[in-house]
């Protein structure tokens, strides 16, 4: 079974808007934590945001938020007003096992979701 | 701070020969992986390691060799290159509070 899926190969949202994506995740650690990362076309991995398993409020950094939904392990990423520069591959990452345990942490990642923002 | 730095950036390769993906972090982080990447896919782990001296192998660790004698470095060893090896090497560092992973710019390897 996959760790991590991103249905939502790809997506479009005009500009302005507000957009959604999809991430899933499985796992039966009780302590993991969830990211989100933009991969531009330059081809580097930028960290956006974070979620704890045991965070009671929903992750925020600035347009990003992560709409966590712990029941239905599902983890979206929700990008207000998208700008041009939003256009990229998006992934969702999964850390499993406690953080600080000094023990090896696995952290998977989905395959991705490409976004594309039109003017 | 540079973070994690990865050097060469691009590299070509003919078939068999060998060459070593450097990486250096300068975060003091323990934790340190190698991922390649595909066209058009996600990441993959190849091998990773928790401290100095201590490596294990990830997903697709065949063909790949790593050692880490100190914090800061983590070179990845590829012999005997094949074809498909041809991919985006990206290392990355793991630490601060959230334990979020770092990533160096990528190394493009093309094996011809």
């Amino acid at each position: 079974a996959q760790k991590i899926t991103q249905t939502q190969p790809g997506m479009f949202v005009q500009e302005k808007e507000a957009v959604t994506l999809d991430c899933t995740y499985d796992t039966s650690d009780q302590s993991y934590g969830l990211f989100w990362y933009k991969q531009p076309s330059s081809g580097e991995m930028i960290f956006l945001i974070y979620q704890g398993s045991y965070d009671e409020q929903n992750a925020t950094e600035g347009r990003y938020s992560l709409n966590f939904q712990k029941a239905r392990k599902s983890a979206n990423l929700v990008i207000s007003a998208s700008q041009l520069g939003d256009s990229a591959m998006y992934f969702c990452a999964m850390r499993e096992g406690r953080r600080g345990s000094g023990g090896y942490q696995k952290v998977t990642f989905g395959t991705g979701t490409k976004l594309q923002v039109i003017p | 701070n540079a973070g994690v730095t990865q050097t060469p950036k691009f590299r070509i390769l003919k078939i068999g020969q060998s060459m070593t993906l450097q990486c250096t972090q300068d975060m003091n982080h323990n934790y340190m992986y190698w991922y390649r990447q595909d066209p058009g896919m996600g990441l993959k782990l190849i091998y990773y390691s928790v401290g100095a001296g201590i490596t294990d192998k990830g997903e697709v660790p065949n063909g790949y060799n790593v050692s880490r004698s100190t914090t800061e470095d983590f070179p990845l060893r590829l012999e005997l290159a094949a074809p498909s090896q041809t991919s985006v090497y990206f290392c990355a560092s793991k630490g601060g509070v959230q334990e979020t992973q770092y990533f160096g710019p990528g190394t493009r390897l093309l094996v011809l």
